[in-house]
């Protein structure tokens, strides 16, 4: 079964501070995503990646980065925290070529005060 | 822009009760799939859908694929606890891209 594993299933962290979110996967997925979830509107694309090094924005790239140095691994970066990045974060993966099956890992809760 | 529009919301039905979602885009697909979020866990990918006026069956769930390639249904017959969650379909507009753009979700409860 592919397995992907988010760092922190809950993070708090402060308006202004550099937030890091990692993710892993171990089915050496080619392409990986970051989602944010927030109630009512469904999951948003915020950045992603089909290689390494390679990355793509998606719909709501804005205050975000992303970082994926090795094939197994994906960043997301909040350069300056706001409250309004509060959400549910999510992370896929899935093989390359006509889109397949998404495999998600549990997600972060992140709360910025 | 590209827009999923998924109706209803949210859904209340007694067990035994069938339950349909429709997913409607203003853009003809590529694919579309579809996938469950049980209440605190993650989306897990449950069909894929590619042809013209495809039908899927899995068990209770039966899924298809408008003749236009602009809409989508998941139907689930005589719904049990087990059902309850959110259902999102996820489309994909082809091209070189992998991305798939999600629908807002549907919310189905399930009263014993």
């Amino acid at each position: 079964d592919v397995k992907v594993t988010q760092s922190s299933r809950y993070l708090v962290k402060r308006t202004g501070e550099k937030v890091f979110l990692e993710c892993v996967q171990d089915m050496d997925h080619e392409n990986m995503f970051w989602y944010r979830q927030d109630p009512g509107l469904g999951l948003r694309l915020i950045y992603f990646s089909y290689d390494v090094k390679m990355k793509e924005k998606g719909d709501i790239p804005e205050g975000y980065s992303v970082s994926r140095e090795k094939k197994e691994r994906f960043s997301l970066i909040l350069e300056s925290a706001s409250t309004n990045q509060t959400s549910m974060y999510l992370c896929a993966s899935s093989l390359l070529g006509s889109p397949g099956p998404q495999h998600f890992g549990d997600g972060t809760r992140l709360s910025i005060l | 822009g590209q827009q999923v529009m998924q109706i209803p919301q949210y859904q209340h039905v007694q067990e035994g009760e069938d339950f349909t979602t429709y997913c409607n885009s203003s853009t003809t697909l590529s694919n579309i799939q579809w996938y469950k979020q049980r209440p605190g866990g993650h989306p897990v990918f449950l069909i894929q859908l590619v042809k013209s006026g495809e039908v899927k069956k899995q068990k209770r769930l039966t899924f298809q694929f408008g003749e236009a390639k602009k809409n989508s249904s998941l139907h689930i017959t005589a719904t049990q606890t087990t059902d309850v969650g959110t259902y999102f379909c996820a489309v994909n507009y082809g091209g070189a891209t992998n991305k798939l753009i999600f629908g807002t979700g549907t919310l189905l409860a399930v009263q014993p």
